[in-house]
């Protein structure tokens, strides 16, 4: 059974950096298996993806195009564990921030066999404030 | 971007009746949809992937239909336990989207 630790500040001052750490348990952050994503949540915004890295003989990242210039999702294989850094934050960078686990899942239909990204595991979530 | 929209975003229902939730996506996503669950405080939890697929230990009472850009999401015989906010996510292309939520309240 996986589980997902989160850790980190929830007190940001505005135009600096957030930085979030997922420790796993139950798997490997180098697994050719999953994608380890991060997500936040606010009223104002709602259920975001803010970005996923993973592991494919090489480390790979996506980054939803909303924080890309601010964001790094950067493995940890000695500790394994992941981690969020997003940069220059304002106050509406204030969320709840989760850490998600997508298994490797393939659909097929019509014969095309594509990737399914359902989140099948959650971190306990972080509420971050940013102010001053 | 691929946006989803719910309906509606809250219903009332008693323990025991039946509540279907809605959820349109701007373009066909085929099967590549999940429901989750999420109650105050908590992180959500995965109910069902591809549209229809049960995820283990969820109960038999939650179903999932639809395909292409029109899904529901039916809770049979709702019980004290399932009253709660509900978000669909398209599960397929970047960025992965999720739907306004809707909240099932107890009448």
């Amino acid at each position: 059974q996986v589980q997902l630790q989160q850790s980190g500040p929830g007190l940001v001052k505005p135009s600096q950096t957030l930085s979030l750490t997922c420790a796993i348990s139950g798997d490997n952050v180098s697994s050719n298996s999953a994608a380890w994503n991060w997500i936040r949540q606010s009223p104002s915004r709602g259920l975001e993806w803010l970005g996923r890295t993973y592991h494919r003989s090489e480390w790979h990242s996506d980054y939803a195009l909303s924080v890309k210039s601010r964001i790094r999702i950067n493995p940890d294989t000695s500790k394994n564990q992941f981690s969020l850094q997003l940069n220059s934050v304002t106050p509406e960078d204030t969320a709840v921030y989760y850490c998600a686990l997508t298994p490797r899942q393939w659909l097929v239909l019509g014969g095309v066999a594509e990737e399914l990204y359902a989140f099948n595991m959650w971190g306990q979530g972080t509420m971050v404030t940013v102010s001053s | 971007d691929i946006q989803m929209t719910q309906s509606p975003s809250s219903v009332s229902a008693s323990v025991g009746e039946r509540v279907t939730i809605t959820c349109r996506a701007s373009q066909g996503i085929s099967t590549w949809l999940a429901w989750y669950q999420q109650k105050p405080g908590k992180a959500p939890k995965l109910l069902i992937y591809a549209a229809s697929s049960l995820q283990s230990g969820v109960p038999s009472r939650f179903r999932g239909r639809g395909s292409g850009t029109d899904f529901t999401l039916t809770i049979n015989s709702l019980q004290p336990e399932d009253f709660a906010t509900y978000y669909c996510q398209q599960a397929n292309r970047f960025p992965l989207t999720f739907g306004g939520g809707t909240k099932v309240e107890i009448k």
